[in-house]
């Protein structure tokens, strides 16, 4: 089943505790990218990367940093927290051809103190 | 930079009421249009790309279109289970290929 992954699925912490949100993907796809969704905002795009080693920022990257060291995954690391960083994450993948589809991860509730 | 649009903000239906989601966009160069249904408190679920002007898909209920400069989400006799946050989002081509822009959505809620 093509499936892709994130832990945590909630996460409470304190501001300026650097943390990791992991993605991980079964279906071999190039590009994954994360994303932000807050209400009255939408889905925002913080990084993406289009394959292994190679990333790019989004709309909103600033406190964000993103690895891309083998296919399957792709971490989010926030190193200082801050509460405006307090949002639903998602990660997701992209696969191009005749039908492009995105499938998206189920998402990691993060609350910042 | 791209902007995408999404009218109504929300809108609510009878069971078997049909009705259309507006996205309009903006975008150099138009790559690709999506369609995205999401569920509270879970991941978008991918509907349907449409790539050029005149182009639809469909899927059950659902009926995609696109013109150069809007998108309509048609939904006929819709359902309950059809209830859900409908999600457009556009891409455009070249260097921009890996961005995705996203509208803010419509919440659909189908009264049976």
């Amino acid at each position: 089943e093509a499936q892709v992954t994130q832990n945590p699925r909630y996460l409470i912490t304190v501001t300026g505790k650097k943390l990791t949100v992991t993605c991980s993907q079964n279906m071999n796809h190039e590009y994954m990218s994360w994303y932000r969704q807050d209400p009255g905002l939408g889905l925002r795009q913080i990084y993406y990367s289009m394959n292994v080693e190679v990333t790019d920022k989004g709309d909103v990257p600033e406190g964000y940093k993103v690895s891309r060291k083998e296919k399957r995954n792709f971490p989010l690391i926030l190193e200082s927290p801050s509460p405006n960083q307090t949002s639903l994450y998602f990660c997701a993948t992209r696969v191009g051809g005749h039908q492009e589809t995105q499938y998206f991860g189920p998402g990691t509730r993060l609350l910042v103190l | 930079e791209d902007q995408v649009t999404q009218s109504p903000e929300a809108l609510r239906l009878q069971e078997g009421e049909s009705s259309s989601l507006n996205c309009s966009y903006t975008v150099s160069g138009l790559r690709g249009l999506f369609w995205y249904r999401q569920d509270p408190g879970k991941g978008p679920e991918f509907l349907f790309t449409l790539y050029s002007a005149g182009e639809e898909k469909e899927k059950e209920r659902l009926k995609a279109t696109l013109t150069k400069k809007e998108s309509f989400l048609h939904i006929t006799a819709p359902k309950p289970e059809d209830s859900a946050t409908y999600l457009c989002a556009v891409t455009s081509g070249g260097t921009s290929y890996g961005k995705l822009t996203f509208g803010q959505g419509t919440i659909l809620t189908v009264h049976p």
